[in-house]
């Protein structure tokens, strides 16, 4: 079955403590990108890769890194959390012939 | 600055009537648009995608239309049922120089009642 799968997909944390979304997508897409959706202010981009070792900033990328080493995986790393990074996290992935992003169920983060 | 603006309202209406959900953009020059529903606590999930020389598009019973002058996408649903309850997400290329971006507005709540 294809799918875009994250981990965790509920995790506390307290302020500081270095943390890792993981990201995994099983259709072979050359692009993947995280976003985190907060009430009133819908989806934004944070980070997005085109292909392996390349990846670029999307909107809302201070306090975020990623890395692409794999085509299939995608983490997102927040090295020191804080409260403001409590969000709702998603991770698409899309063929980019096609267009279309299948999403993963996401990962509700909570900063203390 | 670049804008997405779909209603922020709720859209109530009975179970049979069409709905209509109205994507508008500003600063966008957009190849394609794309309708996305969303399940409360749930990722989004791919409806549509119409391109720019493309005036309307259909899959069942969904149909959208693209209209580049006025920069706006109507999204229609026809004989709406309680289980097309949800919020719908327009979405559009960003024409980044440096890559792909896709941006959404922040959707629109659609409540179905039988």
């Amino acid at each position: 079955e294809a799918q875009v799968t994250q981990n965790p997909r509920y995790l506390i944390t307290v302020t500081g403590k270095k943390l890792t979304v993981t990201c995994s997508q099983n259709m072979n897409h050359e692009y993947m990108s995280w976003y985190r959706q907060d009430p009133g202010l819908g989806l934004r981009q944070i980070y997005y890769s085109m292909n392996v070792e390349v990846t670029d900033k999307g909107d809302v990328p201070e306090g975020y890194k990623v890395s692409r080493k794999e085509k299939r995986n995608f983490p997102l790393i927040l090295e020191s959390p804080s409260p403001n990074q409590t969000s709702l996290y998603f991770c698409a992935s899309s063929s980019l012939i096609a267009g279309e992003l299948f999403f993963g169920e996401g990962s509700r983060l909570t900063v203390l | 600055s670049q804008k997405i603006e779909q209603n922020s309202e709720a859209l109530n209406i009975q179970e049979g009537k069409t709905a209509t959900l109205t994507c508008n953009y500003t600063n966008y020059s957009p190849a394609y648009l794309q309708w996305y529903r969303q399940d409360p606590g749930r990722g989004p999930v791919f409806l549509l995608l119409i391109r720019e020389n493309e005036k309307e598009k259909r899959k069942e019973r969904l149909k959208v239309t693209f209209d580049t002058t006025l920069k706006q996408s109507l999204f229609h649903i026809t004989a709406s049922q309680p289980a097309d309850s949800a919020t719908y997400l327009c979405a559009l290329d960003a024409n980044s120089n440096s890559g792909y971006a896709l941006n959404f507005g922040k959707g629109t709540s659609l409540l179905v009642t039988p």
